[in-house]
């Protein structure tokens, strides 16, 4: 079982409708991730959240919202999302943004869009 | 420049074999980590190993070890007495000071019976 938490682990929603996708660890860390992830490529990062203020946006269209309401949670608001943003949405994270320490990631969501 | 490369799309291994993936990675930061990452079918990044740039020893855990060698700028994984359950996609990663991972490509690991 992994220490990151990821709900739901499968969404299927239309163009037009709002979703959120939502991620919880109670290890303590302080930096938590947003990644893009197709299938047979590695992960791409879309945000990072460093004591639960937003550090990296990776010039991710703004139909795609983050939040983080405490050190524990991570949220992914959706809205009118395209066909292309179909795919594995790994939430992630780590004691800091140190560069010697591992990021310890959930098991996905895997979002469809009709 | 890749950061990390990894040349090796798919890989073989008989059950009970060793089997080596290999990994490259680009950097002029004497600080840096270097981590490998397997992927199942199902889609959680599972953590495996990580060794960072001024450990001296080889990092192991379990059947996982990293053979780091750094004057050739390589972090081979290396998994020992392979099982059915290690058929997965396997990403090495690398981060540097003030920077965020740098996967690579992957490579997919088959294990036969």
């Amino acid at each position: 079982d992994t220490e990151v938490t990821q709900t739901p682990k499968h969404l299927v929603m239309g163009m037009t409708n709002k979703k959120s996708l939502k991620c919880e660890q109670h290890m303590g860390h302080r930096a938590m991730y947003w990644y893009k992830q197709k299938a047979k490529k590695p992960p791409e990062l879309m945000f990072v959240y460093s004591y639960e203020k937003l550090s990296i946006n990776e010039s991710v269209p703004s139909r795609f919202s983050p939040e983080c309401p405490n050190s524990s949670l991570l949220n992914l608001h959706l809205h009118a999302l395209q066909p292309e943003d179909s795919a594995l949405y790994l939430c992630a994270s780590s004691p800091s943004q140190g560069w010697n320490q591992p990021q310890h990631f959930g098991d996905g969501t895997r979002l469809s869009i009709l | 420049a890749q950061k990390i490369t990894q040349t090796q799309p798919g890989m073989f291994v008989q059950e009970k074999e060793a089997v080596t993936l290999d990994c490259t990675y680009d950097t002029s930061d004497p600080s840096y980590g270097l981590f490998w990452y397997k992927q199942p079918s199902s889609g959680e990044m599972i953590f495996l190993i990580y060794q960072g740039s001024y450990d001296q020893q080889n990092a192991t855990e379990g059947r996982y070890s990293l053979n780091f060698q750094k004057a050739r700028k390589s972090a081979n994984l290396v998994i020992s007495a392979s099982q059915l359950g290690d058929s997965a996609m396997y990403f090495c990663a690398m981060r540097e000071p003030g920077n965020q991972f740098y996967f690579g490509t992957g490579t997919s690991l088959t294990v036969i019976p």
